[in-house]
């Protein structure tokens, strides 16, 4: 089957840093990603969708001069948190599509985010 | 707004057991709905799912059908397996395939030998 992954699995930074997150699929062309936040024991969240070589739509509420997304080709999105604050602690998760008929969506991981 | 509202974990259960997640939906329009699959340590995994009402989604023994009538799509197995352990998510989209997913926060299934 299809597979997404993500890079780092966890990742700790300090206050005011910023940290870059991978989502890779690995066996097929992802015309579309989209990236989520889950807070622990709720729902995922979706932030954004990003269609290579588009820029992201964010979704309402979510601000993009802070979370910057790049989807630069077929198989690689990238997010970033710019100036992490604690608040922006969560689990990242990011899902990629094909264009090829099912537009079943194909989830990563995730990666765990601690701002200290 | 669209909302998906399931119940809340942990559930534990024995193997051979009888298993039901209930999920309840809000949306306008006429949704998709789907259960999502997490095992420990990899990512969700579409389970199965429905398009319309009446319609019965089914897959490694876990089934679901699609309730207009109480906006339901509650998720039930006749008899779960340890392998089956893993945290279950009910979810939406009222733009057709699955774009615009909105989820509920997940029942973790434990299952003991």
């Amino acid at each position: 089957g299809a597979v997404v992954s993500q890079h780092p699995s966890w990742v700790i930074c300090k206050s005011g840093t910023s940290v870059k997150i991978e989502c890779r699929s690995l066996d097929f062309q992802a015309t579309t990603m989209f990236w989520y936040r889950q807070f622990p024991k709720q729902s995922l969240m979706l932030m954004a969708t990003s269609n290579e070589g588009s820029k992201a739509t964010y979704e309402q509420g979510v601000e993009k001069d802070k979370f910057l997304i790049n989807h630069a080709s077929l198989t690689l999105s990238t997010l970033t948190v710019t100036s992490a604050h604690p608040e922006d602690s969560s689990f990242y998760i990011c899902s990629a599509r094909s264009d090829g008929g099912r537009y079943e969506q194909y989830f990563g991981p995730g990666t765990r985010l601690t701002v200290t | 707004g669209n909302s998906v509202t399931q119940m809340e974990g942990p559930v534990t259960l024995s193997e051979e057991a009888f298993l039901t997640i209930n999920c309840t939906y809000t949306a306008t329009g006429y949704p998709s709905l789907f259960w999502y699959v997490q095992y420990p340590g990899e990512g969700l995994q579409l389970l199965l799912k429905a398009t319309k009402a009446d319609d019965k989604g089914s897959n490694k023994g876990f089934e679901a059908t699609y309730r207009k009538e109480t906006t339901s799509f509650h998720l039930e197995k006749g008899s779960v397996q340890v392998s089956d352990s893993a945290v279950y998510f009910c979810a939406l989209s009222t733009q057709g395939g699955s774009e615009k997913l909105v989820f509920g926060k997940g029942t973790k299934l434990t299952v003991n030998p």
